[in-house]
């Protein structure tokens, strides 16, 4: 089945850095989210991106279909920023119904 | 508009006990989704409904049953609760998980089983 990587792993910046987060995947793809889990454990859903770029606030990401990944860009980061960073991704033969989840980068924003 | 609720959002159970895991969706979506989410891990999919009727196994579906009750209910049932099956719970949902899956999470039920 499709294989999902994040790069980083682990990120520590400081407030007002900027970044950017990786996901591979190892097979073309129908979907492709990134969410946000905060400390408190809720996902929040920050871009639905099978193609192309999307720009909301501070964040914004980019997914290269073609060349199997997608990336989260993060600017000026703060304090919220903070918590984990998952990509998820689903084969184009099967639609959404088997969706595979990185393992995240887990970002902390120092003040 | 609530979105997804999940009931229970705590549960300590012992081994060999069994609970139901309840899920709603207001958004009138048409697949819904059971995940695990162990520490430090990714989340992992146990089952899934397409569609209202419709049930079938994802990654991990093995201790678990589902039934889809209606179009807006799907629960997850644990009939004999093993401590390997500590671990958060999300359930999910999406328009049409078949060809658009965005998908929309619950708050999650956090499960210890001793």
């Amino acid at each position: 089945g499709i294989q999902v990587e994040q790069s980083p792993p682990d990120l520590i910046l400081q407030e007002g850095a900027n970044s950017t987060l990786r996901c591979n995947f190892s097979d073309s793809v129908n979907n492709l989210q990134w969410f946000h889990q905060n400390p408190w454990g809720q996902l929040i859903n920050l871009f639905y991106i099978p193609s192309g770029t999307k720009q909301n606030g501070r964040l914004s990401a980019t997914t290269v279909a073609t060349e199997r990944y997608s990336l989260l860009y993060i600017s000026s980061s703060q304090t919220t920023d903070s918590g984990v960073y998952f990509c998820a991704a689903s084969p184009g033969y099967t639609g959404g119904f088997k969706t595979i989840f990185g393992a995240g980068t887990r970002l902390f924003v120092k003040a | 508009n609530a979105g997804v609720t999940q009931t229970p959002k705590f549960q300590v159970l012992k081994t060999g006990q069994s609970m139901t895991l309840q899920c709603a969706q207001d958004m009138n979506h048409n697949s819904m989704y059971w995940y695990r989410q162990d520490p430090g891990m990714g989340l992992r999919l146990i089952y899934y409904s397409a569609s209202e009727g419709t049930t079938d196994k994802g990654e991990v579906p093995n201790g678990y049953n589902v039934s889809r009750l209606n179009k807006r209910e799907f629960s997850l049932r644990l009939e004999s609760a093993a401590p390997s099956q500590t671990s958060v719970y999300f359930c999910a949902s999406s328009l049409d998980g078949g060809v658009i899956d965005e998908q929309f999470f619950g708050p999650g039920t956090r499960l210890t089983v001793l």
